[in-house]
């Protein structure tokens, strides 16, 4: 089952923040993070697993609520860089190699 | 190398065509991955291969055939496309199950 992202795009200036959200109505395994640019293959950011993590490197983190089953990503600072589509894709067992992707959401930063 | 490749970058076919996308790792990873990307749309799994089998198939018609001739190639045989199967094919790859994927650019296929 596709998970829900919210929102389906934002615009920040240079400096801002952003939270992107991703959640399922079903049980949750794990959640990976994945930001493709216009033209490009998607590049993995992050994954959380069921347990309520949550990890970050640079400026960019994420948690899993897992009571929710909703998992956020967090953009500080944004950079010019980071403007693409932000999809999550959900895992719902160990072993499963199936990841469903949300629609995504646009990101875009202008100075 | 933490490159996923793959070939061509472009490809248009007539829908009585054959024609097979290729895609190669060199990172030892034991799982690879077909994905659908139609524009402004996600990654739609197609296809996984776990050691060489086929482990899983997302209900994808006949006319896309997957093959894993070892643990560094992946193919995805075409045959009797239709137009609304244009889109861009990713292939990925990841060191084992829930690990993080590496994809590739991409083919992006105009059926005609």
């Amino acid at each position: 089952q596709q998970p829900v992202q919210s929102p389906q795009a934002v615009i920040l200036r240079e400096g801002e923040d952003a939270v992107i959200n991703c959640s399922s109505s079903k049980a949750l395994y794990s959640v990976h993070w994945y930001r493709q640019k216009h033209g490009e293959a998607p590049v993995f950011l992050m994954i959380l697993l069921k347990g309520g993590e949550q990890k970050g490197h640079d400026k960019i983190s994420a948690s899993f609520n897992e009571k929710k089953q909703q998992s956020s990503l967090y953009l500080t600072a944004s950079q010019l860089s980071y403007s693409g589509t932000y999809f999550c894709g959900t895992g719902v067992g160990a072993g499963s190699y199936q990841l469903t992707f949300g629609k995504g959401t646009k990101l875009s930063v202008i100075p | 190398d933490t490159e996923v490749t793959q070939t061509p970058k472009h490809l248009v076919m007539g829908m009585t065509n054959k024609k097979s996308l290729k895609c190669e790792q060199h990172m030892g990873h034991r799982a690879m991955y077909w994905y659908k990307q139609k524009a402004k749309k996600p990654p739609e799994l197609m296809f996984v291969y776990s050691y060489e089998k086929l482990s899983i198939n997302e209900s994808v018609p006949s006319r896309f055939s997957p093959e894993c001739p070892n643990s560094s190639l992946l193919n995805l045989h075409l045959h009797a496309l239709q137009p609304e199967d244009s889109a861009l094919y990713l292939c990925a790859s990841s060191q084992d199950w829930g690990s993080k994927a590496f994809f590739g650019q991409g083919t992006r296929l105009t059926v005609v």
